[in-house]
């Protein structure tokens, strides 16, 4: 089974602090993602990366940035975190290998709460 | 425009009965692949069933089958004999042209299943 972790499932942080978002896959993905879920607006990308070292700007880039130094690992990073990133952060991965029916696999969440 | 539009923010359903729930999407690009993933409280994300623009059929995957019009450019997820623990929040998504591309998600539909 596909396997992707997230370093916490739950976080609390202080206006201004910088704040790390781990996320590891298992399964030698090439591409992994970045989301934020808030209700009401489901999904929305933040960042991508489909190899080491790349990565691409989502649809909502602005105050975060992102690391992938090694494949199976890809961080989230808020510079200066702040009340209105309070949200849902889910990571995805997903392979070429398997053509276009290829899913992305999920990680179970971190629910970030900014005070 | 949205890419992924999903219409019913919440849904009810009897147990045993079957239920529809709405999805349309927006892409020129003639090359495309939708998605439905199901999100129970526990905030995993788990993959449901998938549908190529190009596949003649419709999709099914045991109670789940999509209801593919490519001129309407609707892809409705059916579930068909609804469980309670099919109460849930129900996201479709599109993914255009490259299998390297990103995904496109609607804000979801939650879905309860009435004893």
């Amino acid at each position: 089974d596909v396997k992707v972790t997230q370093s916490s499932r739950y976080l609390v942080k202080r206006t201004g602090e910088k704040v790390f978002l781990e996320c590891v896959q298992d399964m030698d993905h090439e591409n992994m993602f970045w989301y934020r879920q808030d209700p009401g607006l489901g999904l929305r990308l933040i960042y991508f990366s489909y190899d080491v070292k790349m990565k691409e700007k989502g649809d909502i880039p602005e105050g975060y940035s992102v690391s992938r130094e090694k494949k199976e690992r890809f961080s989230l990073i808020l510079e200066s975190a702040s009340t209105n990133q309070t949200s849902m952060y889910l990571c995805a991965s997903s392979s070429l290998a398997g053509g276009p029916k290829e899913t992305q696999y999920f990680g179970p969440g971190t629910r970030l709460l900014v005070l | 425009a949205q890419k992924i539009t999903q219409t019913q923010p919440g849904m009810f359903v009897q147990e045993k009965e079957a239920v529809t729930l709405d999805c349309t999407y927006d892409t020129s690009d003639p090359s495309y692949g939708l998605f439905w993933y199901k999100q129970p409280s526990s905030g995993e994300m788990i993959f449901l069933i998938y549908q190529g623009s190009y596949d003649q059929q419709n999709a099914t995957e045991g109670r789940y089958s999509l209801n593919f019009q490519k001129a309407r450019k609707s892809a409705n997820l059916v579930i068909s004999a609804s469980q309670l623990g099919d109460s849930a929040m129900y996201f479709c998504a599109m993914r255009e042209g490259g299998i390297g591309n990103q995904f496109y998600f609607g804000t979801g539909t939650s879905l309860t299943v009435i004893p």
